[in-house]
């Protein structure tokens, strides 16, 4: 199975909602990623998870609350957002950076199909 | 500022004909990527060229890197309308874990 899932596929919630956004992965991968994606522009690295354990934070707000129960889901939990929130949210997932020895490294990213946000 | 940067910013070809995207980026890497995405999905992993590579093939792309002037180019053969998407350079970024993409190239492709 090669395949990252998102759910839902559309979400519209107004500015006091509490939402979650869930992604899950069965290839094993160790890091998984949130993005947020405006349209014509390209993503934006939100958070990463490696090893089930957060890793990078890009300064995002607080109204977005990141959490991975398992090596297997990552869910971003949403609460208070704003209009300016409105985007694509991509989940992606990968073998994870580093190689056998230890060695920085690069695997591709394999990307849900995203969900689709919309804040009135 | 971004990492990867592209041109054109948007390209349309007719079928048949050879698009071209390029990307240059700003700091050392050990690898690139390209990456598809069809509008309002999730992107497609393509092709990664590492930073001792100079070209690569796979089916009917060509990608070529050069570190010197620390640009890469996306190189499409035989465009079919199935290629209308927006095409993504890609590059690993403090110690592989973030990956700073390009502002990307939309490609049309007429039937």
């Amino acid at each position: 199975d090669t395949e990252v899932t998102q759910t839902p596929k559309h979400l519209v919630m107004g500015m006091t909602n509490k939402k979650s956004l869930k992604c899950e992965q069965h290839m094993g991968h160790r890091a998984m990623y949130w993005y947020k994606q405006k349209a014509k522009k390209p993503p934006e690295l939100m958070f990463v998870y490696s090893y089930e354990k957060l890793s990078i934070n890009e300064s995002v707000p607080s109204r977005f609350s990141p959490e991975c129960p398992n090596s297997s889901l990552l869910n971003l939990h949403l609460h208070a957002l704003q209009p300016e929130d409105s985007a694509l949210y991509l989940c992606a997932s990968s073998q994870g950076p580093f190689g056998l020895a230890g060695v920085s490294s690069y695997h591709e990213q394999f990307f849900g199909p995203g969900t689709r946000l919309t804040v009135l | 500022s971004q990492q990867g940067e592209e041109d054109p910013q948007a390209l349309s070809i007719q079928e048949g004909e050879n698009a071209t995207m390029n990307c240059s980026y700003k700091t050392s890497i050990n690898n690139l990527q390209w990456y598809r995405q069809n509008s309002g999905r999730g992107l497609v992993h393509l092709i990664l060229i590492r930073s001792n590579e100079r070209e690569k093939h796979s089916g009917r792309l060509r990608v070529t890197l050069d570190t010197s002037k620390k640009s890469s180019s996306l190189l499409i053969t035989a465009s079919r309308a199935a290629d209308t998407a927006s095409y993504f350079c890609a590059t690993p970024y403090t110690g592989g874990f973030k990956t700073i993409f390009g502002a990307g190239t939309r490609l049309f492709v007429k039937a």
